[in-house]
């Protein structure tokens, strides 16, 4: 079946350092890649997304490429904030009829002044 | 504003009881998605429907149930059988169709609290 693998948590960085997130997957067909966000007390928001191998999603200073062959999708931001702060989810919908999410299991960013 | 919204943002109730989350959503979405968030395990599937009138058991359906009567209306009921109740529970939407293309976005949460 299909898995999403991120890498543990929870991070701590300061201010404008970069920030590397790492997201491993597992699926057959042609799934689509996303990363949410999910600020304390809150409901998950949609950061960025790709659906093709070699897209490149961005938002917000965040960007993902979709790696086909290292079934990877990595999420990087140059210069965090401290407004940055929260949960980061990597999900993948598969091809099927019902466009399923799979999750991993998220990792808590925390960013210092 | 288009969107997701749930209702209430924090609940409480007696072990034993029912209890039925709202979810609506004014997007003309077809689908509807329910999951369950538990600290450190990421997002599980309950249920889902794909169209009014119609819906499927996700990865961890038992003690819930859920109706779809209404295109923008999705509630759940927790019922006495489930064993954890207390969790963080979260509706989304798509536009629906299938694909994996089809993009999933998300209420504001409702936190359950059995006591």
């Amino acid at each position: 079946g299909n898995s999403v693998t991120q890498m543990e948590g929870p991070v701590t960085l300061s201010e404008e350092a970069f920030l590397t997130i790492n997201c491993t997957y597992t699926a057959t067909g042609y799934p689509s890649l996303f990363w949410y966000v999910q600020y304390p007390g809150e409901g998950l928001q949609l950061l960025l997304k790709a659906t093709k191998a070699d897209d490149k999603g961005s938002n917000k200073g965040f960007e993902a490429t979709y790696r086909k062959e290292t079934t990877s999708f990595h999420l990087e931001k140059g210069s965090v904030q401290v407004s940055d702060s929260a949960v980061y989810f990597c999900a993948l919908s598969d091809d099927g009829a019902n466009s399923k999410l799979t999750f991993g299991k998220g990792i808590t960013l925390s960013v210092r002044p | 504003d288009g969107g997701i919204t749930q209702s209430p943002k924090y609940l409480f109730r007696k072990e034993g009881q029912n209890v039925t989350l709202s979810c609506e959503q004014n997007l003309n979405h077809d689908a509807m998605y329910w999951y369950r968030q538990d600290p450190g395990q990421g997002l599980r599937l309950i249920y889902y429907s794909q169209i009014v009138n119609d819906f499927q058991k996700g990865d961890i359906a038992e003690g819930y149930s859920v109706s779809r009567e209404k295109k923008e209306s999705f509630p759940l009921t927790v019922t006495s059988a489930q064993k954890n109740p207390t969790a963080f529970y979260l509706c989304a939407s798509s536009i629906g169709g299938g694909g994996s293309r089809d993009t999933q976005y998300f209420g504001p949460g409702t936190r359950l609290t059995v006591l």
